[in-house]
């Protein structure tokens, strides 16, 4: 099966750095991924949608300043959080769609193992 | 309206019963349905996919999709401790430009299963 590979699964991190978060498909080439953010005991709130080569789409009230995606290649996404504050803290998850494989034309996702994250 | 609705719960079922969660969404124009399940502190991992009408069945799991009453609901025969997770309901519809749209997610329902 199609496999998403997330890095680091967990990151503590003083208040004004940032923060790297990497998304990577082993085995299948992702020319889409989403990356959510997931807050205790809440629904995964989708952030932006990255396309392989092109700038990412953010959801609406989500700053793209603040949080850059880059998705380089067909196998890499990797999320920044910028200048990290305390209530950037959560839990975030990458997927990625897969075209002309399992999935394809059907919106299945497959998810990274999510990395959480704490800024004191 | 929210694009996809779930009762929140918490759902509460002893081992060997089944356990029933429902889920509603408000586009018609969704064409892809899936349950999630969430283990605390894990991402979702995917349960069941199911895209016509009917019911579609996986084991100990049966999804059913009624695209008329924008309903989709998740059975779960024979309940062990180890379903109590929390499950996720998403609705894929296309997006402008795209094919493979983007997946809109209910708020869970807990799940807990007692011996």
């Amino acid at each position: 099966g199609a496999v998403v590979s997330q890095h680091p699964s967990w990151v503590i991190c003083k208040s004004g750095t940032s923060v790297k978060i990497e998304c990577r498909s082993l085995d299948f080439q992702a020319t889409t991924m989403f990356w959510y953010r997931q807050f205790p005991k809440q629904s995964l709130m989708l952030m932006a949608t990255s396309n392989e080569g092109s700038k990412a789409t953010y959801e609406q009230g989500v700053e793209k300043d603040k949080f850059l995606i880059n998705h380089a290649s067909l196998t890499l996404s990797t999320l920044t959080v910028t200048s990290a504050h305390p209530e950037d803290s959560s839990f975030y998850i990458c997927s990625a769609s897969y075209s002309g494989g399992p999935g394809v034309n059907t919106g299945e996702l497959f998810f990274g193992e999510g990395s959480r994250l704490t800024v004191l | 309206q929210k694009e996809v609705e779930q009762n929140s719960g918490p759902l509460s079922v002893p081992e060997g019963a089944i356990a029933s969660l429902n889920c509603t969404y408000s586009d018609r124009g969704s064409q892809s349905f899936f349950w999630y399940r969430q283990y605390s502190g894990k991402s979702p991992e995917l349960i069941m996919s199911i895209y016509s009408n009917g019911d579609k069945e996986d084991g100990r799991f049966t999804a059913q999709l009624n695209k008329a009453s924008q309903y989709v609901s998740l059975l779960i025969r024979d309940s062990q401790p180890s379903d109590s997770a929390t499950y996720l309901c998403a609705v894929n519809r296309p997006d402008r430009g795209s094919t493979l749209g983007r997946l809109y997610f209910g708020r869970g329902t807990q799940l807990t299963v007692w011996p």
